[in-house]
């Protein structure tokens, strides 16, 4: 199982705001930047947010990213049937000297 | 606007060697940047295998260490996965990225499904 733990699944109505938690550790999330990859069913992932709250050209300001002490957080504002998909935190774990990834969050746009 | 392209075969014998290039397109390896290799097994979530920076320099996922190569051929402009002594949890679709980071993945190709079976 994954160091970084984020809830199977998440949902909301369009409009809404939604947030996906991610919970790790001081070795990881504590102590390294979290990104968050969004991957639309059959694509490849999609690089949504890094270095915790950056957002990569192209990616709207509906989502934001956020990160208090050994947690994160992935925040869609005004949501949207085209952001139901699978939701990736990952960050660099300096225990285990590797990447990790979170076991991910399917959201469902109601 | 880079572009990358994962190839190999589909199908592995359990315990042969799992071969894989990711062609990139756009933007020349030797150039920059750090270039990986993910996995996703059928309908789990995602695994970093390691990253080559484009001087060479490897960084391997320690549960996979033992069995993984990573290399670039810059004459080639691409990227290469060596897994060795396959089994059944091999069985993924891998993806090649480029990479600002190490846990920062900004383009991607469109990933390769692997199976390992007899």
């Amino acid at each position: 199982q994954s160091v970084l733990t984020q809830p199977p699944s998440a949902s909301g109505t369009p409009g809404q705001r939604v947030t996906i938690s991610c919970s790790g550790s001081s070795s990881n999330i504590g102590s390294n930047a979290v990104n968050w990859y969004q991957q639309l069913p059959g694509t490849a992932p999609k690089l949504l947010i890094y270095t915790t709250n950056q957002r990569p050209s192209g990616v709207p300001d509906r989502f934001s990213g956020s990160k208090s002490g050994t947690s994160a957080s992935l925040a869609i504002s005004g949501l949207q049937s085209e952001d139901e998909a699978d939701y990736y935190c990952a960050a660099w774990d300096d225990s285990l000297k590797g990447v990790e990834f979170g076991g991910g969050t399917k959201l469902t746009v109601l | 606007q880079v572009q990358l392209q994962e190839s190999g075969p589909g199908l592995v014998k359990p315990s042969e060697t799992l071969s894989l290039t990711c062609a990139v397109s756009g933007y020349s390896i030797s150039s920059g940047y750090y270039w990986g290799w993910i996995r996703q097994p059928p309908g789990k979530g995602l695994e970093w295998i390691g990253t080559v920076y484009h001087s060479g320099s490897t960084y391997y996922n320690p549960s996979l260490r033992s069995r993984v190569t990573i290399s670039v051929d810059t004459s080639k402009n691409q990227l290469s996965l060596r897994l060795i002594s396959v089994t059944a949890a091999d069985t993924a679709v891998y993806y090649c990225a480029r990479q600002i980071s190490l846990a920062v993945g900004t383009a991607w190709g469109q990933g390769t499904l692997v199976t390992v079976s007899s």
